[in-house]
């Protein structure tokens, strides 16, 4: 069974750090493209940033780029987000996805969310 | 950057309804859309893919279809599980940009 388990979020005040994992497991972690999708309370769908299966390409949303880092390690089949800088328009759920992208899906798994809240 | 939209905004429908939920590209996507359920607190769920593929396990009466800037998701019969929102995603390049959302509520 596929799974991705999110962790890592929290309080944090304005310009401070956060590191999000994805714990994933069930597929072969390095065959596939992951992702960052957020959503801020009572909103829609924001795309964050995604990295290949061998890190070699990386892509970020403006809103957050030079601040957030994508990070992955395939021996560990985890997902990382390094965020710094953190603003309050940064608070929101974070959920890490899984893009089959050599199939043409879309993305095909999702995890929970952990809730990132930035505030003094 | 590709902006995408979607109409309406909100729906209010009865149990049996046929729905439709249309999405539109501020530039050819081809087929590269997506269609995802959410409720809330939930993660979303993917529906259909490539524009009309419909994902392994999802019921028939979800369809897509469409190509270039316009495509639509159809829910031919509304059930009590289908009251939800509705995003579309464009993935033909990034970023990768998602709809506002269609919520669809009880009439």
């Amino acid at each position: 069974e596929v799974q991705l388990v999110e962790s890592g979020g929290g309080l944090v005040k304005p310009g401070g750090s956060l590191r999000l994992s994805c714990a994933a497991s069930g597929f072969t972690f390095s065959s596939y493209s992951m992702n960052w999708v957020r959503q801020a309370p009572g909103k829609g769908l924001e795309w964050v940033s995604s990295i290949s299966s061998s890190s070699s390409y990386i892509y970020y949303a403006d809103s957050v780029k030079g601040r957030f880092t994508i990070s992955r390690d395939n021996a560990k089949n985890s997902l990382y987000l390094q965020m710094n800088s953190l603003r309050a328009e940064d608070t929101a759920v974070y959920y890490c996805a899984r893009h089959p992208a050599v199939a043409g899906t879309g993305f095909d798994y999702w995890g929970q969310g952990t809730l990132v809240t930035v505030s003094s | 950057d590709i902006q995408m939209t979607q109409s309406p905004s909100t729906l209010s429908a009865s149990v049996g309804d046929r729905v439709t939920i249309t999405c539109r590209a501020s530039q050819s996507i081809s087929s590269w859309l997506a269609w995802y359920q959410q409720k809330p607190g939930k993660a979303p769920k993917l529906l259909i893919y490539k524009a009309s593929s419909l994902e392994s396990g999802v019921p028939s009466r979800f369809s897509g279809s469409g190509s270039g800037t316009e495509f639509t998701l159809t829910i031919s019969s509304l059930q009590p599980d289908d009251f939800a929102t509705y995003y579309c995603q464009q993935y033909n390049s990034y970023p990768f940009t998602f709809g506002p959302g269609t919520k669809v509520d009880i009439k």
